[in-house]
């Protein structure tokens, strides 16, 4: 069975770009949550959806958004990309927001 | 509020030696506690999962832990370092719809 994907793998952007990762599940799954895990650190939660609405959401700013699809994919949104936001994203889904299964990461560098 | 720590940033050990990396949760509702770990430039994977049955739970990879309510701990321990256990290895706990993450303890094996 599939695993859960992320893509793209990695990412290079500039200061104050916009990028978007995106998500599918594990099939079967309905709830898809966003991690940030900057370098030497544990994963830091984002967002969790369910069922294409947001269910959480951790101590981010407003440039990060979400949203989750009809099929439980799901994309992440940073806008005005500072240097922090350099870090590893990762998706993890779930069938309803207890187990996670994570994917392998989209390793984001913002020069 | 859901916290978790861990205790040592870095952990070496001499192949064959026994591995302990301390882990201790707060939490205020019975705990779902996980231990994952990470190898360089991949995701998640996780070890173990303490879900209210069994005390001790035993993981992948020959490691098992241990909840402990009194102390509030779940320490992850495997009898025989192996240098493929070279690798950052996470404790999270499950909070309101996401995992909480310690900071995390790197595992060095000597030969």
């Amino acid at each position: 069975d599939a695993g859960v994907t992320q893509s793209p793998t990695h990412l290079i952007k500039t200061r104050g770009q916009q990028v978007t990762l995106r998500c599918s599940p594990i099939s079967g799954h309905k709830s898809v949550s966003w991690y940030q895990q900057v370098l030497g650190q544990g994963p830091q939660f984002i967002f969790q959806y369910y069922e294409k609405e947001e269910r959480g959401r951790g101590n981010f700013p407003d440039r990060f958004s979400a949203r989750q699809f009809p099929n439980y994919s799901s994309e992440l949104n940073v806008n005005a990309l500072l240097l922090g936001d350099s870090a590893l994203y990762l998706c993890a889904s779930s069938w309803g927001g207890d187990e996670q299964f994570f994917g392998p990461g989209t390793r984001l560098t913002v020069l | 509020a859901q916290s978790v720590t861990q205790l040592g940033s870095h952990v070496s050990v001499s192949e064959g030696a026994l591995v302990l990396l301390r882990c201790n949760y707060s939490s205020s509702v019975p705990p779902y506690l996980f231990w994952y770990v990470q190898y360089p430039n991949q995701g998640l994977q996780l070890l173990l999962k303490y879900t209210s049955a069994a005390t001790l739970v035993k993981g992948i990879n020959g490691f098992e832990a241990e909840f402990k309510k009194s102390e509030t701990s779940f320490h992850l321990t495997k009898p025989s370092a192996h240098m493929s256990d070279a690798a950052e290895y996470f404790c999270a706990v499950s909070g309101t719809y996401k995992y909480i993450f310690g900071t995390g303890t790197r595992l060095k094996v000597l030969a």
